[in-house]
């Protein structure tokens, strides 16, 4: 079993749509949560993280952690076709090294 | 101009072959990583160097060797190449200052077919 689960899509949505994009993790000691969001033919980018459990908004994305149930979510309001990209949660205890586990990406387009 | 390039882009070769992939950096950054991304599989850490002479083996460095030629260079290598090493390559940057999240930033990939 994967540390990081991620549904890989793809999802397709139409313009203005809100989308929930999901991840569930199996190690208990991981305490910070991101997302990464990757255009086609580019680098993954940071796009937000959240410490420990709570809510984080920024502008029309939100992210949330739930870590009783060991479940994150990315919400985009109001989605532009801009938004269409691959979405990779990543995760990391705290400490030092840090690595992060990544999650395999959810494929988003939305659509005009 | 590129804060970490990777080169070669595109690179086609044959079974047993030796191959290297290079990454530069100008961030300034101490920490350098190698991942290779698989569909469905996601990122996975190959190797990861958090100084010049600092080494370290990711999850899935069989048949991978790495070289910290400096604090701006890191390179992969693959002694022999094999057809499942197929895949996308990304060289990433961190700064071991920068607080909370270890956020790494990812040159724009090289993509690697074995043929």
């Amino acid at each position: 079993q994967k540390e990081v689960e991620q549904d890989p899509g793809p999802l397709s949505v139409p313009e203005g749509a809100i989308v929930s994009l999901n991840c569930t993790y199996s190690n208990s000691a991981f305490q910070y949560f991101m997302w990464y969001r990757q255009y086609s033919r580019k680098g993954p980018e940071l796009l937000m993280y959240t410490y420990s459990s709570g809510n984080k908004e920024d502008g029309r994305f939100t992210a949330q952690v739930d870590k009783s149930s060991k479940y994150i979510s990315l919400f985009i309001r109001d989605s532009q076709p801009s938004d269409s990209a691959t979405y990779l949660c990543a995760m990391t205890p705290s400490g030092s090294a840090r690595q992060l586990t990544f999650g395999s990406g959810t494929q988003l387009t939305v659509l005009p | 101009d590129a804060d970490v390039t990777q080169t070669p882009r595109n690179r086609i070769t044959k079974t047993g072959k030796r191959i290297m992939l290079e990454c530069s950096q100008t961030k300034g950054h101490d920490r350098m990583y190698w991942y290779r991304q698989d569909p469905g599989l996601g990122l996975r850490l190959i190797y990861y160097s958090f100084d010049v002479k600092d080494i370290n083996k990711g999850e899935i460095s069989d048949g991978y060797s790495v070289s910290r030629q400096a604090q701006a260079k890191f390179s992969l290598s693959l002694e022999s190449a094999i057809p499942n090493q197929t895949a996308l390559y990304f060289c990433a940057t961190s700064d071991s200052r920068d607080s909370p999240t270890n956020e790494q930033f990812f040159g724009p990939g090289t993509r690697l077919t074995v043929l």
